[in-house]
């Protein structure tokens, strides 16, 4: 079956640095992708979204890269700080005016050392 | 604070019992979701109203869960017959019409 996936657990930083948080996904019919942070014992937080109409959307320290040929997903954080320390999510949604459930990934742990 | 609300936020019931739970969604909202997500998996739909209307349904909502949002607001989730397997976090995100969805902090079940 069609899934969204995250390819890596677990993700450690240096404080300062750069980090790039890597999504695949398999549904070909998806138009329109969201990042969500979730921190423990909340609820996921929208960080930024795009749509396939574009390759690449910029945030405040976060940029989303989208390659629909590879269909892959990722963020950018810049300037990695302790409170980015989360669990990240890719989602995607095949067609927000007709069916606008997400389907998520399976997360990936973002760690921030000092 | 005009964020998405649920109550209650934790909820431990033995098993077998039935349990209850609020959402109350972002004013202007029209869509309404709820999800369910266990330790180190991503939310899994369950259901999706727009206004009053349930417009989908997760196969993963079996008979004991019903949800409901009767005037278009707030919304009510319903399991009956609780089991073990039902331990999870329950989400409640809602949006305006194709737009991000915001989630509320989610009600944490426990079946002893």
């Amino acid at each position: 079956g069609e899934s969204v996936g995250l390819h890596l657990p677990t993700l450690s930083v240096q404080e300062g640095d750069n980090s790039i948080i890597n999504c695949a996904y398999s549904n070909s019919a998806s138009d329109y992708f969201i990042w969500y942070k979730q921190e423990s014992g909340k609820g996921p937080q929208f960080i930024i979204d795009i749509r396939s109409n574009m390759d690449k959307r910029q945030g405040q320290r976060v940029t989303v890269l989208l390659n629909k040929t590879v269909k892959h997903l990722s963020l950018q954080i810049a300037a990695t700080q302790p409170g980015d320390s989360a669990v990240y999510f890719c989602a995607e949604n095949i067609s927000p005016g007709a069916n606008s459930k997400l389907t998520f990934g399976k997360g990936i742990t973002l760690s921030v050392r000092p | 604070d005009t964020g998405v609300s649920q109550n209650p936020r934790h909820k431990i019931t033995k098993r077998g019992q039935n349990v209850t739970f609020r959402c109350d969604p972002i004013s202007e909202h029209n869509r309404l979701y709820w999800y369910r997500q266990t330790l180190g998996q991503g939310p899994e739909f369950l259901t999706y109203f727009q206004n009053e209307a349930q417009l989908e349904k997760s196969r993963l909502l079996s008979d004991r869960f019903s949800a409901e949002r009767p005037k278009g607001s707030f919304s009510t989730l319903e399991i009956q017959r609780t089991e073990q397997g039902d331990s999870a976090m329950y989400l409640c995100a809602s949006s305006r019409s194709m737009s991000e969805a915001f989630f509320g902090q989610g009600t944490r079940l426990t079946v002893v």
